[in-house]
Order: structure tokens, then C-alpha cells, then sequence
């Protein structure tokens, strides 16, 4: 089931912060983040796999809420090298194939 | 080391031709996956192997044969496509055979297909 992601985009500034949010109606087993830019292939962030975690990744981080239907991924001081389509993939709990569910995709433009 | 490897990087292709899409990796991987990416969309799945068998194929017309020779490899044969088929072609893989269960999908770099 592919979750919702929000927002569809921000801009911001070089050195301001941004929240991107990864919902599902259904349990969760995991939630990956990547991103892409432009006439590239995705680029794996990291996987968040229980519930009220929180992950950190140089400025960019992101947590799974507890009943792990719902994950952010924050971007702190943001630089002109995250731009690019951030995705959220998902895989619902139960799953035995392990489908991974992309969101739509949330483009995010860092202006100097 | 991540590293997925696709070729080609660009294709294009005529509605009545014959190609194939080729994937390595040698990581040791037991999943290999096909996605297809238009503009602008997310991956879209395709087909999944795991340890050389097919596990899921998303209902992917019959133009698309998927093949898998070996652990490393994983091809994608294309013939009679259509120009609504042009896209990004990305090949992946994955530690588990259980998909995206607990594991990483690290995607190449991707083919891009034009269908004219």
C-alpha cells in the first residue's frame, strides 16, 4: 500500500531546515528514505525498523513513530547538496515478500 | 561497497526491435530486483528474484521478460515495446531474499529507455 508523503515541495534557503512526513494507514514492518536527484538513480538514506526510533545521518535524521505508521525525516541546516527528490518506501507489517511501497515523492529545492 | 551495475546507461530503441537490459552485482546479494521509473513518479516494481527464482511479478506485460542466469546477474529482455515504455530502468538488490523486509535496496544507476 503506498504511503502518503507530505509536502509535495520546499524551498528553503541555505541553512534552513525542513520536515518531510511518510504516513500509512496500516502497521509497518520499515520505512526507507532515499534520495534522488535529477537524472539519478535513488540513493538509500537510511531504514528505520522499530518503533520511537530515531536515526542521524551528518545533518539529516529522521524518526518512526511508535506506533510505526509514521515517519518524518528532518533536514537541519540544509545545504545546496540536498536538493533533490526525497522518497519514503515503505513495508507493511506482515508482509512475507517484503514489497517495498514508494511514496510520491517530496522534491526539495535549496537555493543559495 | 554498494555497487549495482547497469548497462547500458542510454537505449533507444524501435517498436519492432529487440534489446536487453543487463545488471550485475557482487555483493553477494540474494535479491535482485526491476524497477521502472517515469518522470517526475516514484520506482515502480516490477519483477523481484530471489536466489535466482522470479517471487514477484507485478503484472508486467508479457514485452518485459525478466531473466536471471546466476546470484550476479539479472537481465531484462525487451521486444514489441511501446513508446508509453520509455522510462528509467533501475536494477537493484538486496541482502535478504525476503525483499524489503529488514533489508536495504541499493538501486544502479539505471538504464534509460527511449522507445520510438
Amino acid at each position: 500500500q503506498q504511503p502518503v508523503q507530505s509536502p509535495q515541495a520546499v524551498i528553503l534557503r541555505e541553512g534552513e531546515d525542513a520536515v518531510i512526513n511518510c504516513s500509512s494507514s496500516k502497521a509497518l514492518y520499515s520505512v526507507h528514505w532515499y534520495r534522488q536527484k535529477h537524472g539519478e538513480a535513488p540513493v538509500f538514506l537510511m531504514i528505520l525498523l522499530k518503533g520511537g526510533e530515531q536515526k542521524g545521518h551528518e545533518k539529516i535524521s529522521a524518526s518512526f513513530n511508535e506506533k510505526k505508521q509514521q515517519s518524518s525525516l528532518y533536514l537541519t541546516a540544509s545545504q545546496l547538496s540536498y536538493s533533490g527528490t526525497y522518497f519514503c518506501g515503505t513495508v507493511d507489517r506482515g508482509s512475507t515478500l517484503g514489497r517495498l511501497y514508494f511514496g510520491r515523492g517530496t522534491q526539495l529545492t535549496v537555493w543559495p | 561497497d554498494t555497487e549495482v551495475t547497469q548497462t547500458p546507461k542510454h537505449l533507444v530503441m524501435g517498436m519492432t526491435n529487440k534489446k536487453s537490459l543487463k545488471c550485475e552485482q557482487h555483493m553477494g546479494h540474494r535479491a535482485m530486483y526491476w524497477y521502472k521509473q517515469k518522470a517526475k513518479k516514484p520506482p515502480e516494481l516490477m519483477f523481484v528474484y530471489s536466489y535466482e527464482k522470479l517471487s514477484i511479478n507485478e503484472s508486467v506485460p508479457s514485452r518485459f521478460s525478466p531473466e536471471c542466469p546466476n546470484s550476479s546477474l539479472l537481465n531484462l529482455h525487451l521486444h514489441a515495446l511501446q513508446p508509453e515504455d520509455s522510462a528509467l530502468y533501475l536494477c537493484a538488490s538486496s541482502q535478504g531474499v525476503q525483499g524489503a523486509v529488514g533489508n536495504t535496496i541499493y538501486f544502479g544507476e539505471g538504464s534509460w529507455l527511449t522507445v520510438v
